[in-house]
């Protein structure tokens, strides 16, 4: 199976900071990549899909990019709201995710 | 809008089955997989299996063959998985998906 690896494990930024969060494969995933959001005691919510395409509902301050194994979610201007814990997963082959990067408010 | 309606707690004892459901609305249930995945603290979001909706065709991870088995009820557009031999290791919140929407998660706790 790909293992996805994600990093920072934890992130503490303040709000209106630009925040990036990483996600690296173990192989080429053909940019087969999402993230999820996912709040205390919620169910994890898709954000962005296929590296880099905003799924309907979700501000534009987050974007994706990448290629090959090295994937990225950016949040241009952090607010309060987007506290969570963030997970990348692949779909290129058999579906792994990662650990998640826990992101703070400073 | 797409809904995906998951089934309620579940308290089993050790050796036990349990079939929880996952109900769908808001698109056709026939055009697309409903994934499952299951989520604990210790080891994350584990990617279960999928079911073809239209066919029943399934695909699991090895590591969950024998322990989870899907199916689909066309007729109320509802997706199944049921939990055969459950140990404390199943002890989790288990997940349907259908690409881009996620049920709102079904917390299994097997406990003697």
């Amino acid at each position: 199976d790909i293992q996805m690896t994600q990093s920072p494990s934890v992130l503490s930024a303040s709000v209106g900071d630009r925040v990036t969060l990483n996600c690296k494969a173990s192989q080429n995933i053909n940019k087969y990549l999402n993230w999820y959001q996912q709040k205390l005691g919620e169910a994890p919510k898709l954000l962005i899909y296929n590296t880099n395409n905003l799924q309907t509902g979700i501000p534009s301050r987050f974007s994706g990019s990448g290629s090959g194994t090295d994937y990225t979610l950016t949040i241009s201007s952090l607010q309060p709201e987007d506290v969570a814990t963030y997970f990348c997963f692949q779909h290129n082959s058999w579906p792994t995710f990662g650990a998640g990067t826990k992101l703070e408010l400073k | 809008q797409v809904q995906l309606q998951q089934s309620g707690a579940e308290l089993a004892k050790p050796g036990s089955s349990v079939k929880i459901s996952c109900k769908a609305s808001g698109y056709t249930f026939t055009s697309y997989y409903i994934s499952w995945i299951k989520q604990t603290t210790g080891q994350g979001l584990e990617y279960i299996g999928y079911i073809n909706t239209g066919s029943g065709g399934t695909n699991y991870n090895e590591k969950f063959k024998g322990k989870a088995t899907l199916t689909v009820d066309k007729s109320s557009s509802t997706a199944f998985m049921q939990l055969s031999s459950l140990t404390p290791d199943d002890s989790a919140v288990y997940y349907c998906a259908e690409g881009h929407y996620w049920g709102q998660g079904v917390m299994v706790t097997v406990s003697s």
